[in-house]
């Protein structure tokens, strides 16, 4: 079955460092893949779509990669900030002609100490 | 107001009864998705809408959920005879393409006694 796995313990880094999340999956061909932060209480918030033929995407300090043959894609943050603390979701969207629907990891909480 | 709303924010009932939960996209998108978040856990698909297609309900968990967008717009999730394992936070998401980024409401959080 198709399976989406980020890290599933709390990631805490220093403020300034650069903080790197994983998303890997299994049994699955996406067409792209979408990155969302998401705080306590809220609904997530759109941050990155990287397509299948890309293979990195920056948009500030964040930087997405994504590798089809090794079926993972890895979220950056430079120069992390307290503020950058939340659950980091990835997400999957697939080829196809009548679904938009996107599988979502379990997400990966970051905690930013200053 | 330019975001997705949901209400309620918040909803308890008893097991057994009927719940509508209410999404109004953002005005012009075509595309709207509803997801289930339980608590821990990340995002479940339940349905999505595109324009007068036929919506895609392959992830509605069972035949107690429905869900029906009127006019192009605005969008009601139903859930007949609710269960305790039915207790998450029902979330609402709209796009202007399929593809493109979703834009999530707030949530509603439902909690079945």
């Amino acid at each position: 079955s198709q399976k989406i796995e980020q890290n599933s313990e709390a990631l805490n880094i220093q403020e300034g460092k650069t903080a790197t999340l994983t998303c890997n999956y299994t049994n699955y061909s996406p067409a792209y893949l979408q990155w969302y932060r998401q705080d306590p209480g809220r609904g997530p918030v759109f941050l990155l779509l990287i397509r299948e033929n890309e293979k990195e995407k920056r948009k500030e300090r964040l930087k997405v990669t994504f590798d089809t043959t090794l079926k993972q894609s890895l979220f950056h943050i430079t120069a992390s900030q307290p503020a950058d603390s939340a659950t980091y979701l990835c997400a999957l969207g697939k080829r196809s002609s009548n679904t938009g629907k996107l599988i979502f990891g379990q997400g990966t909480t970051l905690q930013v100490k200053p | 107001g330019a975001g997705v709303s949901q209400s309620p924010s918040n909803k308890v009932t008893e097991k057994g009864k009927d719940v509508e939960l209410r999404c109004d996209p953002i005005s012009g998108h075509t595309a709207l998705y509803w997801y289930r978040q339980s608590l821990g856990q990340g995002l479940e698909f339940l349905i999505y809408f595109q324009g007068n297609s036929a919506p895609d309900k392959s992830g509605l968990p069972s035949d107690r959920f429905s869900a029906e967008r009127t006019g192009g717009s605005v969008s009601t999730l139903t859930i007949q005879r609710t269960q305790q394992e039915d207790s998450a936070v029902y979330l609402c998401a709209s796009s202007s393409l399929r593809g493109n980024e979703q834009f999530f409401g707030p949530g509603t959080r439902l909690t079945v006694l």
